[in-house]
């Protein structure tokens, strides 16, 4: 079966640095995303890997192991805004995404 | 209109009933989905569309139909609702290499 792990939640003090990870077992690989998602609203999307290493983008960056079925995304500096859920997909053979849980991410001050 | 919006916002719906949710971009996205997202699950997938004309089932297609007769829009239709189809609705679209996926901003339902 296909199947997409991530913490559940994750607390972080502002200003501070956080890495959420994800680890992945699919059919297939084309393509990780990193999705954010605030309390009823819709995802909105943070970052794409294809290739291992480590893409950034501002104060979020996102690494990718390909090998290992792993990513993270990591955030720095961080602010109250990004109290959200963070959501891991992977592209798979039939090029549809499947969807982790998301990593519920609690900042403090 | 600007990216993706679905109708109705939110709904309470007896069980039973037939309910239709509308999905419409302004994009151009050849490939449109249908996902549920539910407390603790991941986003699923119930039905999908990868370019007019054409569609396919998802992770969950049990309860739920589509049709796609033109590039804009992509209705979600309960025949007969039940409860456990409670649940936040998202519509999204996408087209590239890339195939990153932009989002509605989502249909509550809560059958009762």
């Amino acid at each position: 079966g296909q199947n997409i792990d991530q913490p559940t939640e994750m607390t972080a003090t502002e200003g501070a640095i956080v890495q959420i990870n994800c680890t992945y077992q699919t059919s297939g690989f084309n393509g990780l995303f990193w999705y954010q998602q605030h309390a009823g609203e819709a995802p909105t999307f943070l970052s794409y890997n294809v290739l291992d290493g480590l893409e950034e983008k501002g104060r979020f960056s996102s690494f990718l192991s390909r090998s290992k079925g792993y990513s993270y995304l990591l955030l720095k500096e961080l602010q109250m805004k990004d109290s959200a859920s963070y959501l891991c997909a992977v592209r798979d053979s039939n090029y549809q995404l499947i969807w982790g849980a998301g990593t519920k991410l609690i900042i403090k001050p | 209109i600007a990216g993706i919006t679905q109708a109705p916002t939110s709904q309470i719906l007896a069980a039973g009933r037939r309910m239709t949710l509308r999905c419409t971009q302004d994009m151009r996205h050849n490939a449109m989905y249908w996902y549920r997202q539910d407390l603790g699950l991941g986003l699923r997938l119930i039905h999908y569309s990868n370019t007019a004309g054409t569609t396919g089932k998802g992770e969950v297609p049990d309860g739920y139909s589509v049709s796609r007769a033109n590039t804009d829009d992509f209705p979600l239709t309960l025949a007969s609702a039940v409860p456990s189809q409670t649940s936040v609705y998202f519509c999204a679209s996408s087209d590239g290499e890339r195939g990153e996926q932009f989002f509605g901003p989502g249909t509550r339902l809560t059958v009762l």
